[in-house]
């Protein structure tokens, strides 16, 4: 069964640092997203991406952050300065466009911890 | 997105059907349920969805009431696996107008499955 994958599984990184993570969405997806969940809390939307532009972001999504499709098959989602508090469980998950299907497919999440 | 109401917690013995409530008493006319399930730090996972017909899968069952103010999950045979957060989740879906492809997650219901 096709699934989402991420890389890396957990990236240790300092205050202030940029850090990429990295997503390869099931291959005939052509919507993309980025959730993430602090220890403990919910899980939260931060943007959707379809056609190579954000279609949704929520008001975690600020100018720290971006996303892109680099080619074909990854999706990443940058961080330009981290902070502590951005410290958590990053998901990357996709969905299909077809008929009224909209499930979306998680992938196992990158566990960023910023010292 | 209509706001949803699940109990925090619920046990279940092993091999038995697992019934899980979710309140949706604001739901609008073009807004789906669907339900998704976290195991312990994994991604979510997609379990089922409907609009106003009972839907059975692989996975469960769902029924929705006749007025959609609330529906109910049924793991028909639960299992140890199946120990996981329950989020029910409504939001505008398919090919209505104003559709949406982002999850708001709540707290969900945490399941547990006894031996």
């Amino acid at each position: 069964e096709p699934e989402v994958t991420q890389t890396p599984s957990h990236q240790v990184t300092q205050m202030g640092q940029e850090v990429i993570l990295r997503c390869v969405p099931i291959s005939n997806h052509l919507y993309f997203y980025w959730y993430r969940q602090i220890l403990g809390q919910k899980v939260e939307f931060l943007v959707s991406f379809y056609n190579n532009e954000i279609s949704e972001k929520s008001e975690i999504f600020d100018d720290q952050f971006s996303v892109e499709r680099p080619d074909g098959s990854n999706f990443t989602l940058k961080i330009r300065s981290t902070k502590l508090e951005d410290s958590a469980m990053y998901f990357c998950a996709s969905s299909a466009t077809s008929g009224t299907i909209y499930e979306q497919y998680f992938g196992p999440g990158t566990r960023l911890t910023v010292t | 997105d209509a706001k949803t109401t699940q109990p925090p917690s619920m046990d279940c013995a092993e091999g038995r059907a697992a019934n899980l409530p979710c309140n949706h008493s604001t739901i609008s006319g073009n807004e789906y349920v669907y339900w998704y399930r976290q195991i312990h730090s994994q991604g979510p996972q997609y379990i089922i969805h409907g609009l106003k017909n009972n839907e059975t899968n692989e996975m469960a069952s769902l029924i929705i009431t006749e007025d959609r103010k609330s529906s109910t999950l049924i793991l028909p045979h639960a299992t140890l696996r199946d120990t996981a957060v329950y989020y029910c989740i409504v939001r505008v879906g398919g090919n209505y107008g104003g559709a949406t492809n982002k999850l708001i997650f709540g707290t969900g219901t945490l399941l547990a499955v006894q031996p």
